[in-house]
């Protein structure tokens, strides 16, 4: 049992190039979570995805893509990299509904820098 | 006004203190209440949730004042590896998506 995975941990990014953040989970969580946490700052949301096929935007959804064609995984798209969006990235994933707990599971991160 | 606000401290404390964290909520309609623990460089995990009536797990305990919209998280006899960041993390609906985190209070025990 993996939990959640991200791939990759680390990575530069110069100005104006695009990349995937790849988020999987093996919980059959149907919620999943993209937050960005900037140093010093609280996780602020950027997607969230309730299902396979449904996905919706966060509190800074600008500069994102998100799909959701699969229940395990949840890619996260940055088109144009700005220096704005150098930060951590999470992943997360729980239940929906009443299997809900609160609990978040969340996955390593992924340190984007973009140059 | 920030919808969830801590002290970012840090605090540092010595071994074997008690240490108490308060974190205010601005949404009435706030329902659910949890305090995560983040070492740094790391990822959140989930440390308790809150209830109304108050819990305690081992040297934590977490109360919940909804009237004054805010919760608390007691650390007793404190331990080094207690060193983290505590972010607390308010659900508007339960079961939903929208989890607010507060920026985290820094704490420090020192030997």
């Amino acid at each position: 049992n993996a939990g959640v995975t991200q791939t990759p941990k680390f990575r530069i990014l110069k100005i104006g190039q695009s990349m995937t953040l790849q988020c999987a989970q093996d919980m059959n969580h149907n919620y999943m979570y993209w937050y960005r946490q900037d140093p010093g700052m609280g996780l602020k949301l950027i997607y969230y995805s309730v299902g396979a096929g449904i996905t919706d935007k966060g509190e800074v959804p600008n500069g994102y893509n998100v799909s959701r064609s699969t229940t395990e995984d949840f890619p996260l798209r940055l088109e144009l990299a700005a220096p704005s969006q150098t930060s951590v990235y999470f992943c997360a994933s729980s239940y929906g509904g009443s299997k809900n707990t609160g609990e978040l599971f969340f996955g390593e991160g992924s340190r984007l820098t973009v140059l | 006004r920030k919808e969830v606000e801590q002290d970012p401290g840090p605090f540092n404390v010595p071994e074997g203190a008690t240490v108490a964290f308060n974190c205010t909520y601005s949404n009435s309609a706030s329902q659910s209440f949890f305090w995560y623990r983040q070492d740094c460089r790391k990822e959140p995990k989930l440390l308790m949730s809150v209830y109304s009536s108050g819990n305690e797990d081992g040297r934590f305990t977490a109360q919940l004042n909804r009237a004054s919209q805010y919760i608390s998280l007691l650390i007793r006899d404190s331990k080094l590896s207690d060193s983290a960041t505590y972010l607390c993390v308010v659900n508007i609906r339960s079961g939903t998506y929208k989890y607010i985190f507060g920026t985290g209070t820094r704490l420090k025990v020192l030997a």
